[in-house]
């Protein structure tokens, strides 16, 4: 199994460009979530789906969209970059065997990072 | 609105020590809580997960304890190795529907040989 994969692994962008953040998992999970990471203040959600076709909001969501067609994808698009967007961002996976329920731990990406001019 | 501290920021410990990094929480009303690992440059890795219903969970040299009433967990790790060294964060799950995920910002431990 690959596990998570996430591609780019480094982007430069310029104020209002757009772009997508690609991750990929192999090992069937319907959890998936992206995250941004920045200097001392943790992760933090950005958006989560529990299944094909189901996505919903975390903490910080605006200025992100996501779609998850299938299982194994789920996209982050960055509509109209900003400067406060610079950060790592990690998609993870998890097995949710009963109705959505984070009951497993969470498998991560390697990360992309992205800094917006 | 749950906050998730990690004190210290930063530890350093000579090969061998045994060590406790700390984590806090101020709502109690938790559904489980994780510890990770990040090496730099890289994503995380999980090393324990201990639901709202344990007290402890164990792995290898590591053994991370829960005390909801108190808001605390820690994460014990026994012989500490220079591989140990990384940045260790724990998270707090608030609900089964796992919308609600709370990062803290981490400890980042160095083991001197």
């Amino acid at each position: 199994n690959a596990g998570v994969t996430q591609t780019p692994k480094f982007q430069v962008l310029k104020t209002g460009q757009s772009m997508t953040l690609q991750c990929a998992q192999d090992m069937n999970h319907e959890y998936m979530s992206w995250y941004r990471q920045d200097p001392g203040m943790g992760l933090r959600l950005i958006h989560y789906s529990v299944g094909a076709g189901i996505t919903d909001q975390g903490e910080v969501p605006n200025g992100y969209n996501v779609s998850r067609s299938t299982t194994e994808d789920f996209p982050l698009r960055l509509l109209s970059a900003a400067p406060s967007q610079t950060s790592v961002y990690f998609c993870a996976s998890s097995y949710s065997p009963s109705g959505g329920t984070l009951t497993d731990t969470q498998y991560f990406g390697p990360g992309t990072r992205l800094t917006v001019l | 609105k749950q906050e998730v501290t990690q004190i210290p920021a930063a530890l350093s410990v000579p090969e061998g020590e045994n060590l406790v990094l700390n984590c806090s929480f101020t709502d109690s009303a938790i559904y489980n809580l994780q510890w990770f690992r990040q090496d730099p440059g890289k994503g995380l890795t999980s090393l324990l997960l201990i639901q709202s219903s344990q007290r402890e969970q164990t792995s290898g040299r590591l053994n991370a304890s829960l005390d909801k009433s108190s808001g605390r967990s820690t994460l014990y790790i026994a012989a500490s190795q220079p591989g140990d060294s990384a940045t260790y964060l724990c998270a707090v799950v608030e609900d089964s529907s796992a919308s609600k995920i709370i990062f803290g910002s981490g400890t980042r431990l160095s083991i001197r040989p």
